[in-house]
């Protein structure tokens, strides 16, 4: 997966708490994104950042914030989680913005 | 909001026959037409990629064609095997972003 991991990889947690997901890259890319699939939807992008402490809104950014304080690590946080975030997480990398490399997903149920 | 258009929804294929899936995009000004390949429980990788300057890209068993008056491009599978059932993804590049459609599931019969 391209030097991508993110953790956790599975996490069930109940509607209204906090929620923290982080992606962690060793190539040194400058972008990176946080992506959301649920089905019938495909992926959509919900923030990315193209440098430390530089990010931007997605689609589907409405409830999650992010933040990048390191080249190598991107936080996507759910700051009151809710029953229509239950979906799959997923990190991607970038050297520039066209080539993505994915990482292996966290599967987050909200109850 | 911009969208590309993949169909079909899913796929079932003989060994040793052509895939082929389809997508139609609706902005002229994207660049970057890329194909990923998504194994149950994986994250997507990707597969092949086309910018608009060229009208068809081989990679394998792999092709991309692309027209780009038609505003479509398709992903054909030469030779289709059990190992290529999985879900694609067709995308373009949107800015930073990458649009993507919603996938086909394609199913390799043996």
């Amino acid at each position: 997966d391209a030097g991508i991991t993110q953790s956790p990889r599975h996490k069930v947690t109940e509607t209204g708490t906090p929620v923290t997901l982080r992606c962690h890259q060793t190539e040194n890319h400058r972008y990176m994104y946080w992506y959301r699939q649920d089905p019938g939807h495909g992926l959509r992008l919900i923030h990315y950042s193209y440098g430390v402490k530089d990010t931007d809104k997605g689609e589907v950014s409405d409830g999650y914030s992010v933040s990048r304080s390191k080249t190598e690590d991107f936080l996507l946080t759910l700051e009151s989680a809710t029953s229509s975030q239950t979906s799959v997480y997923f990190c991607a990398i970038s050297p520039e913005y066209n080539e993505q490399f994915f990482g292996p997903g966290t599967r987050l149920t909200v109850l | 909001q911009q969208q590309v258009k993949q169909s079909p929804q899913s796929l079932i294929v003989q060994k040793g026959g052509i895939s082929i899936i389809n997508c139609a995009y609706e902005n002229t000004a994207f660049d970057y037409f890329p194909w990923y390949q998504q194994f149950p429980g994986k994250g997507p990788a990707l597969l092949i990629a086309i910018r608009p300057d060229v009208s068809e890209k081989k990679e394998g068993r792999f092709t991309i064609s692309f027209n780009k008056s038609a505003k479509q491009f398709s992903l054909h599978i030469m030779d289709s095997q059990p190992g290529d059932s999985a879900t694609y993804f067709c995308a373009y590049q949107a800015g930073t972003a990458l649009i993507f459609g919603k996938g086909t599931t394609l199913s390799v019969s043996s």
